[in-house]
């Protein structure tokens, strides 16, 4: 199966920063790397499919690079909505996995 | 806009087994990936299986095989998630998500259920 890797595992952030969550997969799987946020208490919430797709309503602040094995996604300005756990997600094939989630939380 | 609405939260005692459902409201689900994700408390989001209906495929994941099945009943939209031998670590919210199938695999997954919890306790 395709590991995925997320650092950091968490993040101090301040209203404003421009953060950077990156995720490794073990194994090439070309563009096919999905984001998602989930806050506490509700399913997750696909942010960016396709590496870089950026879905309906989903501000722009938000994008996502990368390719092959190595992937970001940053948030340019951060809001204090955006506090929430991000988890990077692989579907290059039928058996999908989820990166371990980067936490972000206030300074 | 399709939705997934799932079965309510259980308490089971440990060795039981439980069936959660996955009702697709105002859509279809036979040409999609329907997959099962689970979170245990204070954990991150762990995939259990999925199932594309069309093409009569399962798989699951290396840890739950033997122990978990997914099936659709495309006649009224619903997908279930059977977990037997229960655990005290089984207990976890249990997610159900829909996504497009591009080339054979699913693209991205964009609807979600709303969760279901369930607690394994004697």
């Amino acid at each position: 199966d395709i590991q995925m890797t997320q650092s950091p595992s968490s993040l101090s952030v301040a209203v404003g920063d421009r953060v950077i969550i990156t995720c490794r997969a073990s194994q090439s799987i070309n563009n096919f790397l999905n984001w998602y946020q989930q806050k506490p208490g509700k399913a997750p919430k696909l942010l960016i499919s396709g590496t870089s797709n950026l879905e309906s309503g989903v501000p722009s602040r938000f994008s996502g690079s990368g390719s092959a094995t190595a992937f970001t996604l940053t948030i340019s300005s951060l809001q204090p909505e955006d506090l929430a756990t991000y988890y990077c997600q692989q579907s290059s094939s039928t058996s999908v996995t989820f990166g371990q989630g980067t936490k972000l939380e206030m300074k | 806009q399709v939705q997934l609405v799932q079965s309510g939260a259980e308490v089971k005692n440990p060795g039981s087994s439980v069936k959660v459902s996955c009702k697709a409201s105002g859509g279809t689900i036979n040409s999609y990936s329907i997959i099962w994700v689970r979170q245990a408390p204070g954990q991150g989001l762990e995939w259990m299986g999925g199932i594309i209906p069309v093409f009569r495929s399962t798989n699951y994941a290396q840890k739950f095989q033997g122990r978990v099945t997914i099936h659709t009943d495309e006649s009224t939209t619903t997908a279930y998630m059977d977990l037997t031998s229960l655990k005290s670590e089984d207990t976890a919210i249990y997610y159900c998500a829909r996504a497009v199938v591009v080339t054979g695999v699913p693209y991205a997954f964009n609807v979600w259920g709303q969760g279901t919890m369930i607690t394994v306790s004697s």
